[in-house]
C-alpha cells in the first residue's frame, strides 16, 4: 500500500487529453513539492515534472503538472503512442523522513 | 552530459552482503544530495536512502534501516550502498539518482539460494 495513491491504469486515444491523479496527505503533498516520472518499458525512470508544475529541459509542453492541497495531477494533451508508459508521482514525507512514491499508473494509448 | 553509472549488482544468497557503486560525471557531485531508489521485478518504485552533499545527513526507508548504509566519496565522484543481511524482498533493480532528477540505468540485485 503506497503512501501516495494513484489510479493503477489510465487510457486514451491519440490526440486526447488524459489526467493522472496523486493523492497524499498533509505530511507529504500538503507540505512539499510533487515530482512526476515517466518510465517507458524496459528503461529507467525519467523526470517529467518537478516542483509541482515545472518541465525540465527537453520535456514537451504536452505534459503539465499541478498541485492543490494534498493532491497532485499530471495532464497529457495531444496523446501520442509513445506516451504509453508507467507514470509515478513522488514527494517528501515528513512523518517518514523520506521520499515516497505513488504506486504508479500504467497509461495505455488505444 | 550528466551520467550516472551503477555497478555491483549480482546474485547473492539470503543473509549475504553486497556493495553497490555509482560513478557520476558531467556535474559537480559534491553539490548534490544523492539517492538510491529500487524497483522489484514487475513492481513500482521505492525510495531507499539519500545522503547530503557532505555526508552529514542520511535518511533510510524503514525496511532497510540497520541493514543498508549509504555513503559517498566526493573526491571520487562516487556514491555507494552497502547492503547487509539481504533477503528475497531486497531483489530489485537499484537506481542511483542525482537528488531526485537524473537517474542511472540501474543495476540488478538478486537475492536467492
Amino acid at each position: 500500500q503506497s503512501v501516495l495513491t494513484q489510479p493503477p491504469s489510465a487510457s486514451g486515444t491519440p490526440g486526447q487529453r488524459v489526467t493522472i491523479s496523486c493523492s497524499g496527505s498533509s505530511s507529504n503533498i500538503g507540505t512539499h513539492i510533487v515530482n512526476w516520472y515517466q518510465q517507458l518499458p524496459g528503461t529507467a525512470p525519467k523526470l517529467l515534472i518537478e516542483n509541482n508544475d515545472q518541465r525540465p529541459s527537453g520535456v514537451p509542453d504536452r505534459f503539465s503538472g499541478s498541485k492543490s492541497g494534498t493532491s497532485g495531477s499530471l495532464a497529457i494533451t495531444g496523446l501520442q503512442s509513445e506516451d504509453e508508459a508507467d507514470y509515478y508521482c513522488a514527494t517528501w514525507d515528513d512523518s517518514l523522513s523520506g521520499w515516497v512514491f505513488g504506486g504508479g499508473t500504467k497509461l495505455t494509448v488505444l | 552530459e550528466v551520467q550516472l553509472v551503477e555497478s555491483g549488482g549480482d546474485l547473492v544468497q539470503p543473509g549475504g552482503s553486497l556493495r553497490l557503486s555509482c560513478e557520476v560525471s558531467g556535474f559537480t557531485f559534491s553539490t548534490y544530495w544523492m539517492t538510491w531508489v529500487r524497483q522489484a521485478p514487475g513492481k513500482g518504485l521505492e525510495w531507499v536512502a539519500n545522503i547530503k552533499q557532505d555526508g552529514s545527513v542520511r535518511h533510510y526507508v524503514g525496511s532497510v534501516k540497520g541493514r543498508f548504509t549509504i555513503s559517498r566519496d566526493n573526491a571520487k565522484d562516487s556514491l555507494y550502498l552497502q547492503m547487509n543481511s539481504l533477503s528475497a524482498e531486497d531483489t530489485a533493480v537499484y537506481y542511483c539518482v542525482r537528488g531526485m532528477d537524473v537517474w542511472g540505468q540501474g543495476t540488478l540485485v538478486t537475492v536467492s539460494s
